[in-house]
């Protein structure tokens, strides 16, 4: 069974803070991806990778950062923690085979920015 | 603005009832999801549809890809409470690797 586990469910940081948002998939796939969700916007890409130390901006870039230091785990960044930035944030996965581009998601982690 | 742009936002209906949510674009797609989020869950993939005018059915739900792959649809028939939640879909543009796109979703109630 595959899965995606994301390291807290809720989280409560206040404005200024570093913030880290832990992925861990155990499926072997090659890519890895984190989105935010916000009501009415849908999922919004960050940044996405597809190797070990690859990386890639997405749509919405500005204020985070990420790490893969291995394949399995993919982290999310917030150097400065901003109150815009309270929201729903999911991680997925991939295989890197085309054209199977179904992704797996995580339960998602609430981040809310005081 | 979204590129893929979905209808109703909101949905609710009956036990029974039937609804169907759009998914519409200007763009070309290569291949497009629908996917199905419930609260406190990430979202769960439905179907694939990769050629345009196909019509793949999982159950009481029907997806069809329009013609020119720019739009989609899912039908419920005869909706059941378990039908609840969240239904998002996801188009795959060429040449974007393994990117999805989003649309904002639909959310689905089905009321006893």
């Amino acid at each position: 069974d595959v899965k995606v586990t994301q390291s807290s469910r809720y989280l409560v940081k206040r404005t200024g803070e570093k913030v880290f948002l832990e992925c861990v998939q155990d499926m072997d796939h090659e890519n890895m991806f984190w989105y935010r969700q916000d009501p009415g916007l849908g999922l919004r890409l960050i940044y996405f990778s597809y190797d070990v130390k690859m990386k890639e901006k997405g749509d919405i870039p500005e204020g985070y950062s990420v790490s893969r230091e291995k394949k399995e785990r993919f982290s999310l960044i917030l150097e400065s923690a901003s109150t815009n930035q309270t929201s729903m944030y999911l991680c997925a996965s991939s295989p890197g085979t085309y054209p199977s581009l179904q992704q797996y998601f995580g339960p998602g982690t609430r981040l809310t920015v005081t | 603005t979204q590129l893929l742009e979905q209808s109703p936002q909101f949905l609710s209906i009956q036990e029974g009832e039937n609804l169907t949510v759009y998914c519409n674009s200007s763009s070309v797609f290569s291949s497009l999801q629908w996917y199905r989020q419930e609260p406190g869950e990430g979202p769960v993939l439905l179907v694939t549809v990769v050629t345009g005018g196909e019509v793949k059915k999982l159950k009481r739900l029907t997806f069809q890809f329009g013609d020119a792959r720019k739009d989609s649809s899912l039908h419920i028939t005869a909706a059941q409470t378990g039908d609840t939640g969240l239904y998002l879909c996801a188009g795959h543009q060429e040449d974007s690797w393994g990117k999805l796109q989003f649309g904002a979703g639909t959310q689905v109630v089905v009321t006893p």
